[in-house]
């Protein structure tokens, strides 16, 4: 059965950066892409982007452009997230998901998420 | 980037209810949307793809339809264990985009 497998909580001060990972059992982690979505406390989900677990191909939300960076271990089944320049409204869940076998740019399965608090 | 606007923001049903939920697309998405339950502390599931089609072991009282850019989601029985908030995603076009979601309560 499949699986994403999140690293655990973390707490950062404004300005740092913070990478997140997902580690990827129970499928063949090339066959399918990865994207990463944020709930900030309290509020709805945003799409951040999306990294191809074959070629290592990114697409990013304008939003995060220049920020953020995806990117993947085939070696490991890992996916990384790195967000920069972090402000207290980064504050939020980051979750992991894959993309569902047979299109519909869909997510069928979903890390349990990260909670990145960022404080001074 | 495409709104899309969620209605209502929450409801309340009794169990057994026929409970909808509307997605509204800021321009022409087709078929391309997708609905998710949120249970609180969780990750999100997907229940529907491409509009209309149920995600293999969800159960059959989920069902969504399209009008145009107008997409329905409907328990047909709410049962207790529906209680969760419901969000829209489009995919039309990049960015991916979700609906600001829909808070279902039991009466």
């Amino acid at each position: 059965q499949a699986h994403l497998v999140q690293s655990g909580a973390e707490v950062r001060k404004p300005g740092a950066s913070v990478k997140v990972s997902c580690k990827a059992s129970g499928y063949t982690f090339s066959s399918q892409g990865i994207s990463w979505v944020r709930q900030a406390p309290g509020q709805g989900l945003e799409w951040m982007g999306w990294i191809s677990a074959s070629n290592g191909h990114t697409t990013y939300a304008q939003k995060f452009q220049g920020r953020v960076t995806m990117t993947r271990d085939t070696s490991t089944s890992i996916a990384y997230m790195e967000l920069t320049s972090l402000g207290s409204d980064d504050t939020a869940i980051y979750y992991c998901a894959r993309d569902r076998p047979g299109g519909a740019d869909a997510f069928d399965i979903w890390g349990q998420g990260t909670m990145l608090t960022v404080s001074s | 980037d495409i709104q899309m606007t969620q209605s209502p923001s929450s409801l309340s049903a009794s169990v057994g209810d026929r409970v909808t939920i509307t997605c509204q697309a800021s321009q022409d998405i087709s078929k391309y949307l997708n609905w998710y339950q949120q249970k609180p502390g969780k990750a999100p599931e997907l229940l529907l793809y491409e509009a209309s089609n149920l995600e293999a072991g969800v159960p059959s009282r989920f069902s969504g339809s399209r009008s145009g850019t107008d997409f329905t989601f409907t328990i047909a029985s709410l049962q207790p264990e529906d209680i969760a908030t419901y969000y829209c995603q489009q995919y039309d076009t990049l960015p991916l985009t979700f609906g600001g979601g829909t808070k279902v309560e039991i009466k």
